[in-house]
């Protein structure tokens, strides 16, 4: 069973970068997909990113002029970088795989990120 | 851009009756790419269907997806009391490449 685990600072001071590391287990990084979704506390789910185990991304265009997400295969893991952060980035944080039908089939449990000083 | 609006809002109902859950596509889009997914409160989202009406490993068959074009439909036919959570659907475009999810149906026990 594929096992995603998300990993960070829980706070992230307005304009600094916020920064988080998913770790995969149980399974391969190899030949797929992997994302970034968010949810801000009592609303919906928005799609920030996906990146492939060899390096090439697609990014949300409300958001690609401050992301950058990147891939260690060596570690099973994949990472967010958000620039320029302000509360409105405050959001659970969860990664994801992709599933047939271009699903998320595995989710992280979702990490909190609050932006403020 | 793809835009999903998903009715009603907030759904009442009790345990034992059917539900009806609708998302509706801004325009006509690929069915392979419909999916849904079911959220209970501090959990992540859990996948229920893809490609509009395949339901995902484990889930139950009371949930069943349809649909084509613009309009699809999630339909729990006896709801049982682990049923009720928030429903989201979800479309992935090519053209940008882009996820996109509705913004969710509450279903709440009646």
């Amino acid at each position: 069973q594929v096992h995603l685990q998300e990993s960070g600072p829980g706070l992230v001071e307005p304009s600094e970068t916020l920064s988080l590391t998913c770790t995969i287990s149980g399974g391969s990084i190899s030949n797929n997909y992997w994302s970034w979704v968010r949810q801000p506390a009592g609303k919906g789910l928005e799609w920030i990113g996906r990146i492939f185990s060899s390096g090439s991304t697609h990014y949300n265009p409300s958001l690609e002029n401050r992301v950058t997400m990147s891939v260690d295969t060596s570690k099973n893991q994949f990472s967010l970088n958000l620039r320029s952060v302000t509360a409105a980035d405050t959001a659970v944080y969860y990664c994801a795989r992709r599933g047939q039908g271009a699903t998320f089939d595995f989710w992280g449990q979702g990490t909190l990120v609050t932006v403020s000083s | 851009e793809i835009v999903l609006t998903q009715s009603p809002g907030t759904l009442s109902l009790s345990p034992g009756e059917r539900g009806t859950l609708s998302c509706r596509a801004s325009q006509t889009i690929t069915s392979s790419y419909l999916a849904w997914y079911q959220q209970k409160p501090g959990q992540a989202p859990r996948l229920l269907i893809s490609g509009a009406s395949s339901r995902a490993t484990g889930i139950p068959d009371r949930f069943s997806g349809s649909g084509s074009g613009t309009d699809f439909t999630l339909t729990i036919s006896r709801l049982e009391p682990e049923d009720f959570a928030v429903y989201y659907c979800q479309h992935f475009g090519t053209s940008p490449f882009m996820y996109t999810f509705g913004q969710g149906t509450k279903l709440e026990i009646k």
